[in-house]
């Protein structure tokens, strides 16, 4: 059984960076195809893919936030990092982190969310 | 940047009624779109995969159709569990998700 569990802090000021990690188990990030990635939802808005590793350690980012995005992965902790830099009361959202399946291409397992609210 | 446009925003209907959810592509895109079931508090639910596709465990009453640029999500006959917001998804260009359907009953 696939579970994920986003963390970090629930406040953040604006400018300030957050951190985001994701703790995973019931599949490896070593295996071929198989990647994490990061989806927030503002309150009242549309989900909004944030980017994405890969088993290989490639990335990808959402176009419009990729200079502000780092993923990284620690295999041996089973976990998944999102750096967001110069956050501003806009990215206000419940972040997710989710599965990428290998044989479906997209997020068959998420985890519940983190609600992140940027305030000063 | 393909965009999907989920309709209607909230749709009130009663126990065993046939409910039908609709999403726009921005373009005419593959078959690679899902439908999630989210409940408050709770993880996206994965319901269809490929547009067609249940995912396992997944009750029969749900089921996907479309192709091209128009998609939907049919429930065959509304059960009180059901209770949620609904969202499509295209994984042709990245991903993206349509704006959510509240589904009341």
């Amino acid at each position: 059984q696939i579970t994920l569990n986003e963390s970090g802090p629930t406040l953040v000021k604006p400018t300030q960076t957050l951190t985001l990690t994701c703790t995973f188990s019931g599949f490896s990030l070593s295996t071929n195809g198989v990647g994490v990635g990061w989806i927030r939802q503002p309150p009242g808005k549309a989900m909004e893919w944030l980017g994405l590793i890969y088993w290989d350690d490639d990335t990808r980012y959402s176009p419009s936030l990729k200079t502000r995005l780092t993923i990284t992965r620690d295999t041996s902790k089973a976990q998944v990092v999102l750096t967001m830099t110069n956050m501003d009361p806009v990215d206000t959202a419940t972040y997710y982190c989710a599965h990428r399946s290998a044989d479906l291409l997209l997020f068959d397992s998420w985890g519940q969310g983190t609600l992140v609210t940027v305030s000063s | 940047d393909i965009q999907m446009t989920q309709s209607p925003s909230t749709l009130s209907a009663s126990i065993g009624d046939r409910v039908t959810i609709t999403c726009r592509a921005s373009q005419s895109i593959s078959d690679l779109v899902a439908w999630y079931q989210h409940k408050p508090g709770k993880a996206p639910k994965l319901l269809i995969y490929g547009t067609f596709s249940l995912e396992s465990g997944v009750p029969s009453r749900f089921s996907g159709g479309g192709s091209g640029t128009e998609f939907t999500l049919t429930i065959s006959s509304l059960q009180p569990d059901d209770l949620a917001t609904y969202y499509c998804q295209q994984y042709t260009s990245f991903w993206t998700f349509g704006q959510g359907t509240r589904v009341e009953i």
